[in-house]
């Protein structure tokens, strides 16, 4: 099993920009969740998706937009890229909302 | 107020040692659960050990054990024999409202694990 994949591994933007993350899952999760990771800092949840078909704001949802699409998959999308949006952007996946979290990857996000 | 506090930006420790890192919460919601994860210098965030603040004994996984402290809000992870490729992030996280399904999981802001030969 892959587990949780994420694309693009690495993306650079000029500021104004837009672009969508892309996670998808194949353990047949409930949940998924969408995080940043700035320097010296820990994760901070941007969005949430409880369930296929709701999604929920979290603790720095400005400047970005989530779709879930099906069970499987959860996007994020940064319709206008800002520097401060430069980051390692994380998602994650649990079988239901009081499980672990599983990681992908991450992608590493640069808004020049 | 932080809710996680790693209060060790960096730690070091001889190989074949064992080494404690430090983490304490704040919470006032009677249910919640406690993680630590890894990220090594790759990147990827490696889950390791979970703790349910109902749960009697303290957690381990292999060489990994969770030393609970419940009065003192405190949730240290313990390594025991560490290896080189313990060299690593460690994130200490805990996620309320276990059983009201609180989706808010707040991560610390780290400790940095050199392992030396």
């Amino acid at each position: 099993n892959a587990g949780v994949t994420q694309t693009p591994k690495f993306q650079v933007l000029k500021t104004g920009q837009s672009m969508t993350l892309q996670c998808a899952q194949d353990m047949n999760h409930n949940s998924m969740y969408w995080y940043r990771q700035d320097p010296g800092m820990g994760l901070r949840l941007i969005y949430y998706s409880a369930s296929e078909g709701t999604t929920d704001k979290g603790e720095v949802p400005n400047g970005y937009n989530v779709s879930r699409l099906n069970k499987r998959e959860f996007s994020l999308r940064l319709e206008s890229a800002a520097p401060s949006q430069t980051s390692v952007y994380f998602c994650a996946s649990s079988l239901d909302r009081r499980e672990t979290q599983y990681f992908g990857p991450g992608t590493r996000l640069l808004v020049l | 107020a932080q809710k996680i506090t790693q209060t060790q930006p960096g730690m070091f420790v001889q190989e074949k040692e064992a080494v404690t890192l430090d983490c304490t919460y704040d919470t006032s919601d009677p249910s919640y659960g406690l993680f630590w994860y890894k990220q090594p210098s790759s990147g990827e965030m490696i889950f390791l050990i979970y703790q349910g603040s109902y749960d009697q004994q303290n957690a381990t996984e292999g060489r990994y054990s969770l030393n609970f402290q419940k009065a003192r809000k405190s949730a240290n992870l313990v390594i025991s024999a560490s290896q080189l490729g313990d060299s690593a992030m460690y994130f200490c996280a805990m996620r309320e409202g276990w059983n009201t399904g609180g989706f808010k999981t707040i991560f610390g802001a780290g400790t940095r694990l050199f392992v030396k030969a």
